[in-house]
């Protein structure tokens, strides 16, 4: 069975800082991984995935993240924080062998924080 | 393009009570999935429709709670009696492909639904 680990619920970085929200995954066969984002009152947006093409992976708004298969990580990063980054990530693995379908399994979640 | 589209957003409903969610995915989208976060943990996985067909209900939590998707059009979560555990916050979403990387998963806002 798959899972995800994100180290750390709530993360409050100052804005114009570094973002680094951290994601490990636990799966027999490398899996899909993605990033998602939740702004307040809204739906999850994607972010960005990973699919084996490349480890690092640019998505949008800035973010990008790089997979690791010796650290079975996929930590999300972006250079510069701004306040309009304040919202709540999930990292989340779905399963290759099946094709990558969109049964996804997610972490609990982190909170980001951006202060002035 | 219209969105993932769900009702009500909000429900609060008292234990024994049935509650019926509606979800009205992207036109053309065969692919539905309900997916549930209960408070603080991870968003977990419900079910999978592919038009009208149930391709995957292995998330369900018990009997009490029945999706249907008549038509292969909305979908309906109707949860009789609901019971305090079932407070959460419930997504739909929608694809166009059920298996693929790249046939992304579009969310709704969610409904919050709170058993008192």
């Amino acid at each position: 069975a798959q899972s995800v680990t994100q180290l750390g619920s709530h993360v409050s970085v100052s804005e114009g800082a570094l973002v680094l929200l951290r994601c490990n995954y636990s799966s027999s066969v490398p899996p899909y991984l993605f990033w998602y984002v939740q702004y307040p009152n809204q739906g999850l947006q994607l972010l960005l995935k990973y699919t084996s093409a490349a480890t690092l992976v640019k998505g949008i708004n800035g973010f990008e993240a790089e997979f690791k298969k010796s650290e079975t990580s996929f930590h999300l990063t972006k250079p510069s924080a701004h306040m309009s980054d304040a919202a709540e990530y999930f990292c989340a693995v779905s399963d290759r062998l099946t094709g990558g379908g969109n049964k996804l399994t997610f972490g609990t979640g982190t909170q980001l924080k951006v202060e002035l | 393009e219209a969105g993932v589209t769900q009702f009500p957003s909000h429900s609060v409903i008292e234990k024994g009570q049935t509650v019926t969610l509606r979800c009205d995915p992207i036109s053309g989208h065969d692919n539905l999935y309900w997916y549930r976060r209960v408070m603080g943990k991870e968003i977990k996985f419900l079910l999978h429709f592919v038009k009208e067909s149930k391709q995957d209900e292995s998330g369900m939590p018990n009997n009490r709670f029945l999706a249907e998707r008549t038509g292969g059009t909305y979908s309906t979560l109707k949860v009789q009696p609901a019971e305090l555990e079932d407070s959460g916050v419930y997504f739909c979403a929608s694809s166009l492909r059920g298996t693929g990387i790249n046939s992304p998963l579009h969310f709704g806002n969610g409904t919050r639904l709170t058993v008192t």
